[in-house]
């Protein structure tokens, strides 16, 4: 069965520090690939996808993502967090073109002291 | 604005009564998706439709059921079946183009079961 695995479950930074987030999948066809993001009282938003194409892609507020096929991988990455970044994230994955049932992660809680 | 509502978003209710929960979309999406969140469970599918007047069971269906007789709207009962209901649930909904999977989500709706 698929699965998404999320490293990290609690992450505390300071502001300025690079951040990293592990994300890694169990499926071995064409996958598509998705972080959201939850902010503090606020709905859960999409901060970044890969469908196809270059494996790094942007997203909002700076992020970025590197999908590595070899490592069924897709980190979140951000050079230089803010502690508006304080938010919950969450790495997903569904069947490319096959099924669109979003499999989760079970989410990395993330804190940036200012 | 274009975008999920869901209501009520905090709701308390005794042991053995069946609650509804509401959920309206003005995206003109086709499927919906009715989650929930748990502290350190991440997001775990309830139900989802892709067309109206069908509906699929999820993950963690039992004690659980929806109804799709309009396209905007994808209402969750929580039944007394349901063992454990004191949650927050999370409604979506997206396009059923293929290779999508992008979700826009309501704000929530948090139950507590005295």
């Amino acid at each position: 069965a698929q699965s998404v695995s999320q490293h990290n479950h609690h992450v505390i930074l300071s502001e300025a520090a690079s951040l990293e987030l592990g994300c890694n999948y169990s499926y071995g066809g064409t996958v598509n690939l998705f972080w959201y993001v939850q902010y503090p009282g606020q709905h859960l938003q999409l901060l970044l996808k890969y469908f196809s194409g270059d494996p790094l892609v942007k997203g909002i507020k700076g992020f970025e993502a590197e999908f590595i096929k070899s490592k069924f991988s897709f980190n979140l990455r951000k050079p230089s967090v803010q502690w508006s970044d304080t938010a919950e994230y969450f790495c997903a994955v569904n069947n490319a073109g096959n099924n669109r049932k979003l499999i989760w992660g079970l989410g990395t809680s993330l804190a940036v002291n200012p | 604005d274009g975008g999920i509502t869901q209501s009520p978003k905090y709701l308390f209710r005794k042991e053995g009564q069946n609650v509804t929960l509401s959920c309206e979309q003005n995206l003109n999406h086709d499927a919906m998706y009715w989650y929930r969140q748990d502290p350190g469970q991440g997001l775990r599918l309830i139900y989802y439709s892709q067309i109206v007047n069908d509906f699929q069971k999820g993950d963690i269906a039992e004690g659980y059921s929806v109804s799709r007789e309009k396209k905007e709207s994808f209402p969750l009962t929580v039944t007394s079946a349901q063992k454990n209901p004191t949650a927050f649930y999370l409604c979506a909904s997206s396009t059923t183009s293929v290779n999508t999977g992008e979700l826009f989500f309501g704000e929530g709706s948090r139950l507590t079961v005295l």
